[in-house]
């Protein structure tokens, strides 16, 4: 069965410094791993998808890697704005039938 | 915005009541999932729906149940309500394939009082 773990489960920065949103998984034998954003009570955002082939994401200030055999993954997020503020959910896909786990995610707040 | 469209936004039940909740799926996709989202956790799923066939179930009872129709819409339908099955319910689309993006919709808010 697979577990996700995000780490840390909250972060509070000022605007303009760079982070670093940590996800790992306990079942490397994964199809590809999605990266998701969430304002609170809503639903989610797709941010990033990685296939399992695949080393880096980068989609704008957003760069996502991916170490499947160690079950990591990092988002790394550039020059980080008041609108960033929100919930980041990292989910694998293991089966062939596309169903997603996640983890509990970091829920990020930006000052300005 | 993704193009899957969820209805209700919020709803309240009571207890032991049964409820229906709806999905319209992006254009082009067959295949929907379920996931149930309590406060403060990931989403967890409920099940998949792919050409109008449950794909594949997670660790819900059989109260759980639905459907998805010839236009790739679906319904999550709960009965005998429980006072823990108020979360955030999210439905998901996507054309079926292992690589292919997820889209979620905004999800609805069911309250159990």
């Amino acid at each position: 069965k697979q577990e996700v773990t995000q780490i840390p489960a909250a972060l509070s920065v000022p605007e303009g410094e760079n982070l670093v949103l940590n996800c790992s998984f306990t079942d490397s034998a994964i199809y590809n791993l999605q990266w998701f954003r969430q304002d609170p009570g809503k639903g989610l955002t797709s941010l990033l998808l990685i296939q399992s082939s695949q080393r880096e994401q980068t989609s704008g200030r957003l760069n996502a890697s991916l170490d499947k055999s160690s079950g990591r993954s990092t988002l790394y997020i550039a020059a980080s704005q008041p609108g960033d503020s929100a919930t980041y959910l990292c989910a694998p896909q293991n089966s062939g039938y596309s169903t997603l786990t996640f983890g509990k995610g970091t829920m990020l707040l930006v000052s300005p | 915005e993704t193009g899957v469209t969820q209805s209700p936004t919020h709803l309240i039940k009571t207890r032991g009541q049964q409820v229906t909740l709806r999905c319209s799926s992006q254009s082009g996709h067959n295949t929907v999932s379920w996931y149930q989202q309590a406060l403060g956790q990931g989403p967890q799923f409920i099940f998949q729906y792919y050409r109008e066939e449950e794909n594949g179930r997670g660790n819900f009872p059989p109260r759980f149940s639905g459907l998805q129709f010839p236009n790739y819409s679906s319904e999550l339908n709960v009965n005998a309500l429980e006072l823990d099955d108020s979360a955030l319910y999210l439905c998901a689309s996507t054309t079926g394939g292992s690589v292919d993006t997820q889209y979620f919709g905004p999800g609805t808010r069911l309250t159990v009082l």
